[in-house]
């Protein structure tokens, strides 16, 4: 079966740490990979995408993620991690079993605290 | 700037009384999503159009339904709303692209139910 795992329901740290947000999935194909941001009270904001290509994807707001296919991951990561940080993070993954291939298959969320 | 808008931010709807809410987009994008997104829980996707072509959800149920006149406008309406229906929901778009291509978020409805 198809999933993705977020498995940290939250994360904090200290302010200028780096941060990593963790996700491993499972796909009947080859991943295309997605994290989310959402803000309190607003709608999702795309942050990066793997599809093919180099393993590390560059984001906005200076996020990247690594991929891993060995240990089928997509971690998302951050240098040093600012306040405005602090919001809910999602993973998510095409899924094949949609036969439009246009449905994503969401990780549960990761809440990221940072503090000041 | 290009956008994906909705109205209203908040609604607020009686038990059975039908409510409609609206989303447009100026990123002219031949995709458009519905999702529901509970307590800050994963976005549950309703249905999507692919330009006219609509695509309903398993396990969407049949109180909510979706209209979409143009490539620029999408409405959910739910014709019956219940207590377990109070939720956020989101419009987004996207190009086609095979699953390939990222998602537009509006800010989102947050609906009440009384």
């Amino acid at each position: 079966a198809q999933s993705v795992a977020q498995p940290e329901d939250q994360v904090n740290v200290a302010e200028g740490n780096p941060l990593t947000v963790k996700c491993t999935y499972s796909v009947s194909g080859n991943p295309y990979l997605f994290w989310y941001v959402q803000y309190p009270n607003r709608g999702l904001q795309f942050l990066l995408k793997y599809i093919t290509g180099d393993n590390l994807v560059k984001g906005s707001y200076g996020f990247e993620a690594e991929f891993n296919k060995s240990q089928t991951s997509f971690h998302l990561k951050k240098p040093s991690a600012l306040v405005s940080d602090s919001a809910l993070y999602f993973c998510a993954v095409r899924d094949y079993n949609a036969g439009n291939n246009r449905k994503l298959i969401w990780g549960l969320g990761t809440s990221l605290a940072v503090n000041p | 700037d290009a956008m994906v808008i909705q109205n209203p931010r908040y609604q607020v709807t009686q038990f059975g009384k039908p409510v409609t809410l609206s989303c447009s987009q100026t990123l002219n994008h031949n995709v458009m999503y519905w999702y529901q997104q509970k307590s800050s829980q994963a976005p549950k996707l309703l249905f999507h159009y692919y330009d006219k072509d609509f695509n309903n959800e398993a396990d969407t149920p049949d109180n909510f339904q979706s209209r979409r006149p143009n490539t620029s406008f999408c409405f959910l309406d739910i014709r019956s709303p219940g207590l377990g229906d109070a939720a956020m929901y989101l419009c987004a778009t996207s190009r086609d692209g095979g699953g390939l291509r990222e998602q537009y978020f509006g800010p989102g409805t947050r609906l009440t139910v009384t």
